[in-house]
């Protein structure tokens, strides 16, 4: 079975300034695809930014980039030019490439991201 | 607009009183899930379901039934609800393949007295 840790319950950030968010995973599977999901006080959960594990580059979205570290099984989230509207909880997530397994997926536990005027 | 609709937002039961939490998306999608969201848990996975009329368990499906017999649909059913199942309650849906981003529904704040 996959774990998905995220060690940091909470972070905080000023705003303007740059953030990591740490995600860590434990598979045995050599495909699959991680993402970071978003969630604002609304609760409405929302798509930050994927990764695919075949894929060496790590995936940019405009101030949202990653740093994927494969044989480490590391997956964090870089927020740049920290916005108020960033402040939100922060979901790591694993899903598996294999479709015997693929409808499974794997949530950290979160972590709150503050963001200080 | 493309959405996944969960209904209701808000349910206070009392134990042992069956109930549904319906889910629907308008988005043709093959792929939907339930997720429970607690404190400190995260979400963990309560059912999946990758078409319909195929459905499967995640990592928490103790005491709940799903269905999948439209595309569109997949409600969530609590025979014998019990307070450890009070909880958010998130719906997702996304067409075929892992790679595809979850959308996901707005939440349903249960609570089982």
């Amino acid at each position: 079975a996959q774990t998905v840790t995220q060690s940091q319950p909470e972070m905080s950030v000023q705003e303007a300034e740059t953030v990591t968010l740490s995600c860590t995973y434990d598979t045995s599977e050599s495909d699959y695809y991680l993402f970071w999901y978003k969630q604002p006080p609304s609760r409405q959960m929302i798509l930050v930014i994927r990764q695919e594990a075949y894929k060496q580059q790590n995936a940019t979205e405009n101030r949202f980039s990653v740093n994927f570290q494969k044989a480490a099984k590391s997956f964090s989230l870089k927020i740049s030019d920290s916005q108020l509207g960033d402040a939100a909880m922060y979901f790591c997530a694993y899903r598996s490439a294999f479709n015997t397994n693929a409808g499974k997926s794997t949530f950290g536990d979160g972590t709150t991201l503050t963001v200080k005027p | 607009e493309a959405q996944v609709t969960q209904n209701p937002r808000y349910l206070i039961t009392v134990t042992g009183k069956k109930l549904t939490v319906t889910c629907s998306q308008n988005m043709n999608h093959e792929y939907m899930s339930w997720y429970r969201q607690d404190p400190g848990l995260g979400l963990r996975q309560i059912y999946y379901s990758m078409n319909v009329e195929v459905t499967d368990k995640g990592d928490v499906p103790e005491g709940y039934k799903v269905s999948r017999k439209e595309k569109r649909n997949f409600p969530l059913i609590l025979e014998s609800p019990s307070p450890n199942q009070t909880s958010l309650y998130f719906c997702a849906s996304s067409r075929a393949g892992a790679n595809e981003k979850l959308f996901f529904g707005s939440g349903t704040q249960l609570s089982v007295l």
